[in-house]
This record gives C-alpha cells, sequence and structure tokens, in this order.
C-alpha cells in the first residue's frame, strides 16, 4: 500500500516556540492530506484538510493563525504549530486518501509536548 | 456534515470470546466505511472496510456488517487473542465531502 512518512515522530519544546511537522507521500501523489488531532485515549479530531496549491480548510474551532498549514508540492504537506503552549501537546497525525478517497493512507504521528 | 457515533467506549473480553463493536452515521451519501486498530501511540492500521453496495465482508477472525437503511455498522472479532487488544475506530468516508469522520473509538482489552 501507499507510505506516508511523518516526521518528526516526537518532539518537546519550549512553550512560545514553533513546531513544524511533515508528512511525505513517498511513493504517489497526494493532492490532499488530512491533519488529526488525537488526545490521550480519544478519537481522532480532524483539524483540517490540505490540498496541494490552495489554501487548507479548517474544521470549527481550529484556529488558523495557530497551526499553519502548507501544501507546497504533490508529496509534501506541513503543520506549524506557532507559539506553542502547554495545550497544545497531544498527538498529531496526518493521512492522505486513497484514489476515489477510499483508504487512509497515515503518517507515524507526532508526539508533541510543550513545557 | 457526517456524524459518526462508536460504542461502547469500552469493552473488555476473556480471551477466545468474541467482541462487537457498533458506529452508526448520519450521512446518507456515505459509502465507504472502514475499521482501524491503533495501538498506543502508533498510526492507526486500516483492518477491514466495508463499501455501501456490501453487506457483510468477512476476513478471517474478522467481519463487519453493514445495514444502509438504518445507517449503522458493526465490527465483530471472534476467538480473541490478547494481541487484539487494542483501540478501534470506526470510520465514515464520503466522496461529496473528501473526508473521513472517525467514531470516537473503542479500548478493547482481551484478558488471557
Amino acid at each position: 500500500g501507499a507510505v506516508v512518512s511523518q516526521h518528526p515522530s516526537w518532539v518537546i519544546c519550549k512553550s512560545g516556540t514553533s513546531v513544524k511537522i511533515e508528512c511525505r507521500s513517498l511513493d504517489f501523489q497526494a493532492t490532499t492530506m488530512f491533519w488529526y488531532r488525537q488526545f490521550p485515549k480519544q478519537s481522532l479530531m480532524l483539524m483540517a484538510t490540505s490540498n496541494e496549491g490552495s489554501k487548507a480548510t479548517y474544521e470549527q474551532g481550529v484556529e488558523k493563525d495557530k497551526f499553519l498549514i502548507n501544501h507546497a508540492s504533490l508529496t509534501l504537506s506541513t503543520l506549524t504549530v506557532t507559539s506553542a503552549h502547554p495545550e497544545d501537546s497531544s498527538f498529531y497525525i496526518c493521512s492522505a486518501p486513497g484514489r476515489g478517497y477510499t483508504e487512509a493512507f497515515f503518517g507515524q504521528g507526532t508526539r508533541l509536548t510543550v513545557v | 456534515g457526517e456524524n459518526v457515533e462508536q460504542h461502547p467506549s469500552t469493552l473488555s473480553v476473556q480471551e477466545g470470546d468474541s467482541a462487537v463493536i457498533k458506529c452508526t452515521y448520519s450521512d446518507s451519501a456515505s459509502n465507504y466505511f472502514p475499521w482501524y486498530k491503533q495501538e498506543l501511540g502508533k498510526r492507526p492500521q486500516l483492518i477491514i472496510d466495508i463499501r455501501s453496495n456490501v453487506g457483510e465482508k468477512k476476513d478471517q477472525r474478522i467481519a463487519v456488517t453493514l445495514n444502509k437503511t438504518a445507517k449503522h455498522f458493526s465490527l465483530h472479532i471472534t476467538e480473541t487473542q490478547p494481541e487484539d487488544s487494542a483501540v478501534y475506530f470506526c470510520a465514515a468516508g464520503t466522496p461529496t465531502g473528501n473526508q473521513f469522520y472517525f467514531g470516537t473509538g473503542t479500548s478493547l482489552t482481551v484478558i488471557p
């Protein structure tokens, strides 16, 4: 199956700094990338949908200026958590849909801890 | 938009028994229903899926049923094993919205 590579897998940062998370589709072109946030023992919460070459679509309640998404190429989408605070600590995971929007290929996830 | 509900949130079964997880969805346009297994700190892994033109699908110890009229689908795991312990998510995919909506998850524990 298709592979989505996400980096870093774990990051600790100081409060107030920014963190960039990358998701790359290794053997296919991902025109769309979904970004999720997951709290411990909870479900995947869709944050935003990025589309190559256009602005991301954010879900209600997600701060656009805080979670910057860029999808500059067909193989790379990035999520930048700006001015991170402890409440931003979470597991972030990206996913690219398969053809016809069936199947979802997930990245490995990034555990962000803000101290 | 789509709303996917999943029950139960936690489930404990004895090894060898069966486990059933149920999901309902709201958008009749949804036509793809995957199930994912997620181990702690890892990415969700697709274990089985079903499309709206099929009522039931089975893969060894795992089966999924779909009732489009009632808008619900279920995951059945038979002869459970300790390695089945994980969090399971259902999801509904709608081509019109081009998005996947996930259920709230079920934490399954198989007791040896």
